[in-house]
C-alpha cells in the first residue's frame, strides 16, 4: 500500500523554527519529484516547495525562500521541510505530494493527509 | 510568475447533469518537450488534493472516465460529463511549466 505520512506540524511562536517530516512507502521514492504545498485556513492551495528526485535541484516560492529548505533521504524514503523565521501567514495545512508524470505504471501521484501548523504567540 | 484564471468560482450542478471549468494561464503552458504542463486537481472536504487530470488531458489512474481534460496554450477545460454527489469539492487547476507552480483559485462544484 502507497502512503505518505507527514509529521511535525504544531503550534509554533513567530519567528520559531519546526520540521516537518513526511515519511514515503509503497512506492519507488528515488522516482518520484516531491512536493509541499500548503493551505491556509479557508484559503486555497499554494505550492511551497519542489525537489527533484535525486535531490540535486531544489525550488522554492517566493514566500518561503530564504527560510525554508527541502530536501529528501532516498536511502529512507523521506522528505522534510525545515522551516525557520516563521511567520503568522505560514499558518497551514501542509501536503507532501509526490509526482512522476512519466512512470509507466500509471502510478503518477501520490499525497499525503497533511499536517498543521499554526505560527501564532 | 504565470498567473492562473479559473471560471466559475462556484458551479452549482444537478446530479446527472454535465459540467465545465475553464482554466486560463497568462502564458503558454506549452513545454519545448512538446507536453501541456496543466494538471486538474479536486479536493473533496476534509481531504487533501487529489490529481485528476495531468499533462492537460491525461486521466490518473483511478479517476473515473466522465473526467476529461482539454486545451493548449493558455486555455484549458475540465469537463465532467455526468456529475455525481460524490464529485463535490473544490476544483483547482495547476501548471507545471516552472517555477513557481501556481494554482487557480479554485471552483467549488455544489449539487444542485
Amino acid at each position: 500500500e502507497v502512503q505518505l505520512v507527514e509529521s511535525g506540524g504544531r503550534l509554533v511562536q513567530p519567528g520559531g523554527s519546526l520540521r516537518l517530516s513526511c515519511e514515503a512507502s509503497g512506492f519507488t521514492f528515488s522516482n518520484y519529484w516531491m512536493r509541499w504545498v500548503r493551505q491556509a485556513p479557508g484559503g486555497g492551495l499554494e505550492w511551497v516547495a519542489s525537489i527533484e528526485p535525486d535531490g540535486s535541484v531544489e525550488y522554492y516560492a517566493d514566500s518561503v525562500r530564504g527560510r525554508f529548505t527541502i530536501s529528501r533521504d532516498n536511502a529512507k524514503s523521506s522528505l522534510s521541510l525545515q522551516m525557520n523565521s516563521l511567520r503568522g501567514d505560514d499558518t497551514a495545512v501542509y501536503y507532501c505530494t509526490g509526482h512522476n508524470y512519466y512512470d509507466t505504471s500509471g502510478q503518477v501521484y501520490f499525497r499525503g493527509q497533511g499536517t498543521l501548523v499554526t505560527v501564532s504567540s | 510568475d504565470i498567473v492562473m484564471t479559473q471560471s466559475p468560482l462556484s458551479l452549482p450542478v444537478t446530479p446527472g447533469e454535465p459540467a465545465s471549468i475553464s482554466c486560463t494561464s497568462s502564458q503558454s503552458l506549452l513545454h519545448r518537450n512538446g507536453n501541456k504542463c496543466l494538471d486538474w486537481y479536486l479536493q473533496k472536504p476534509g481531504q487533501s488534493p487529489q490529481l485528476l487530470i495531468y499533462l492537460g488531458s491525461k486521466r490518473a489512474s483511478g479517476v473515473p472516465d466522465r473526467f476529461s481534460g482539454s486545451g493548449s496554450g493558455t486555455d484549458f477545460t475540465l469537463k465532467i460529463s455526468r456529475v455525481e454527489a460524490e464529485d463535490v469539492g473544490v476544483y483547482y487547476c495547476m501548471h507545471s511549466l516552472q517555477a513557481p507552480l501556481t494554482f487557480g483559485q479554485g471552483t467549488r462544484l455544489e449539487i444542485k
